[in-house]
């Protein structure tokens, strides 16, 4: 089945610069790829995904890059704030009528005011 | 539109007992999913129903079954709990429509497990 690996764990930044989290999937069918932010004692929440059709997409201060060649996706964060201070998750599915999300173990990312 | 909701948000039970969660999807969609979260295991994928039909299924024994009703409300059944099996339990819904992508799942806020 699917293997998701995310690094870093844990992430300190100074507020204002960037932040790049990434992630590699085991299995090439997977065309899904969505990033969840989880703030302590809340559910996940989406903040941006990607399909396979698109290499890079951009919402704000975030951005997704795919590479699929070399399975791995990427999370960018710019110009951080003490908001973003959350741990994120990525994840992967292969779609087609399976609903199977599976997720890295996450990166607990700290902006330091 | 409302959002995911599970109910209890909060649960203790003690070994040997069973527990029935409840997540009602947002209205509309057709999809429920499961999902354990510990600190130790991260979020992994429970089962996942569809037009009251188990659709997809995670790595977990047989004390966790689940089902869908009509109305895409969902319930997940643990019997036998085990000290392990505390955790907090997610739900999450999505339109699951046609198409070879899967659609974004969101999430409730989780029902919290504790086995004493």
């Amino acid at each position: 089945g699917e293997n998701v690996e995310q690094h870093p764990s844990t992430l300190s930044v100074q507020e204002g610069d960037s932040a790049v989290i990434k992630c590699t999937y085991s299995d090439s069918a997977s065309n899904y790829f969505p990033w969840y932010k989880q703030e302590l004692g809340k559910r996940p929440q989406l903040i941006i995904d990607i399909r396979s059709n698109v290499g890079e997409k951009k919402d704000q201060r975030i951005a997704v890059t795919l590479n699929k060649t070399a399975k791995h996706f990427s999370l960018h964060i710019t110009e951080t704030q003490p908001e973003d201070s959350a741990v994120y998750f990525c994840a992967a599915s292969t779609g087609f009528g399976n609903e199977k999300l599976t997720f890295g173990t996450g990166t607990r990312l700290t902006i330091i005011p | 539109k409302a959002g995911v909701t599970q109910t209890p948000r909060y649960l203790i039970k003690t070994r040997g007992q069973q527990v029935t969660l409840s997540c009602s999807p947002i209205s509309g969609h057709r999809s429920v999913s499961w999902y354990q979260q510990t600190p130790g295991q991260g979020l992994q994928f429970l089962f996942e129903y569809f037009s009251e039909t188990q659709r997809n299924k995670g790595n977990f024994p047989g004390r966790f079954s689940g089902r869908q009703f009509s109305n895409s409300r969902s319930e997940m059944n643990v019997s036998t709990l085990e000290l392990g099996d505390s955790a907090l339990y997610l739900c999450a819904s999505s339109l699951s429509g046609a198409g070879g992508f899967q659609d974004t799942q969101y999430f409730g806020p989780g029902t919290r497990l504790t086995v004493l």
